[in-house]
Parts: structure tokens; sequence; C-alpha cells
């Protein structure tokens, strides 16, 4: 079974800065994917980020990149250069790889909120 | 848009009442995924299906069933609603051979009064 950690259930942080949304994670799986979700006020849910748990580089997509410690047992999403619509629930997510489409477990989210 | 519709987007009912939520995957994924998200529980993944034929269940309750069709959309049916079966639905999908990606619909938010 997998469980997601999300410790900071706030976050502030002023426009133009870079944050970082902690997530650690416990599997027992070999193989497995990371991920990170935005969800607006609006309710939906938006894909950020994936890192496979034998990706040698740290993902990066545009402002976000996911900082992966694999010894520790981390996947850090890091957005750099904020902006006032990065304010939003923040969840990380994994799923083990070993067979096929298994669904995502989640963490409880991280409240990001950008100041002007 | 992520290419995964849900219908309806709101949905108010009463106690006891029946309601079914519609998901169309992304043309071409077979997996769909079905989860609920509620204040206290957080995201509960509900169920799976795959090409048709049920992958995977989670906290399911016995109330509620689902089904994909041969066109690969799902249904999620929810019976003798309960207060605290309020919460946002959503579903998502992923392509077979792929596990980077899984999109989600905007959600079903269910109201029950």
């Amino acid at each position: 079974a997998q469980k997601i950690t999300q410790t900071q259930p706030g976050m502030f942080v002023q426009e133009k800065e870079a944050v970082t949304l902690d997530c650690t994670y416990d599997t027992s799986d070999p193989s497995y994917g990371l991920f990170w979700y935005k969800q607006p006020s609006s309710g939906e849910m938006i894909f950020l980020i994936y890192q496979g748990s034998y990706d040698q580089q740290n993902a990066t997509e545009g402002r976000y990149s996911l900082n992966f410690q694999k010894a520790r047992k981390s996947a850090n999403l890091v957005i750099s250069a904020s902006q006032l619509g990065d304010s939003a629930m923040y969840f990380c997510a994994m799923r083990a790889l070993n067979s096929g489409n298994t669904p995502l477990v989640f963490g409880k989210g991280t409240r990001l909120s950008v100041i002007a | 848009d992520s290419g995964v519709t849900q219908t309806p987007k709101h949905l108010i009912t009463a106690t006891g009442q029946r309601v079914t939520l519609r998901c169309s995957p992304r043309s071409g994924d077979l997996s769909v995924y079905w989860y609920q998200q509620s204040l206290d529980q957080g995201l509960q993944f509900l169920i799976q299906y795959y090409n048709g034929e049920e992958r995977a269940k989670g906290n399911i309750l016995e109330r509620f069933s689902a089904q994909q069709f041969p066109d690969l959309h799902s249904e999620l049916n929810l019976s003798s609603l309960e207060l605290g079966d309020s919460a946002l639905y959503f579903c998502a999908s992923s392509v077979a051979q792929m596990n980077t990606e899984a999109f989600f619909g905007q959600g079903t938010r269910l109201t029950v009064v």
C-alpha cells in the first residue's frame, strides 16, 4: 500500500518568489510514479508534473520542478516566480507501476496563497 | 481542458434518492477511475475500470456502483443517498500503456439535502 504525507496545510508566498511544497511518501513497491496536481477554487484537478521512481533526473515543467530525493522518500514541488494565479490547493499523489494502471493515492493537500 | 468530460457539473438531490454521474474519458484512454473528494476524507479512490472490466476497488460503499460501457464511457450510480454523500466526484482516465498521466474531469458536485 502507498501513503502520501503533506505536512503543510497552508503556505503563503510573495508574488515572484519561489515556494516549495513538501511531500513524503511510503511504499513497498520498487517501481512507482509521483504526481502533483493543482486544484483551484473552481474545483478542477489540473495535472502539473510527473516523476518516475527510476528517472535519473528531476522532472521539470515550465515553472514547476519536482525535487525528488529517493532515499528520503520525498517529492517536493518547487514553484518558481509565483503568480497570483498559483493560489490553489496542491495535491501530491503516487501510484505503483508494477501492474499497469493502478489508482492514484493522494495526500491531504497544501493550500498555497500567493500575496501581491 | 483535460479531455475528460463529466456530467452533470452540479447535482442537488434529496436523501434517499438515486443519481447517476457520467464520465467520458479522453479519446483512446481505456482506464477510468472514480474518486470522491469530501472535506473530511480528502480524495478517496472509489473504483477503476479498464476496457469495460472492473480492475480495482477502493473505499466504495455498497450503495454505490459503477460500470464502463463498450464505448468506454462510465457511469457511477449512487443510491439511498445520505447527507454524508455530499461531495465532489471526479472521474479520471489514463492510457493503457502509460502510467505517467492521469487526467481528471471537472467533477460533479453532489449536494444531498
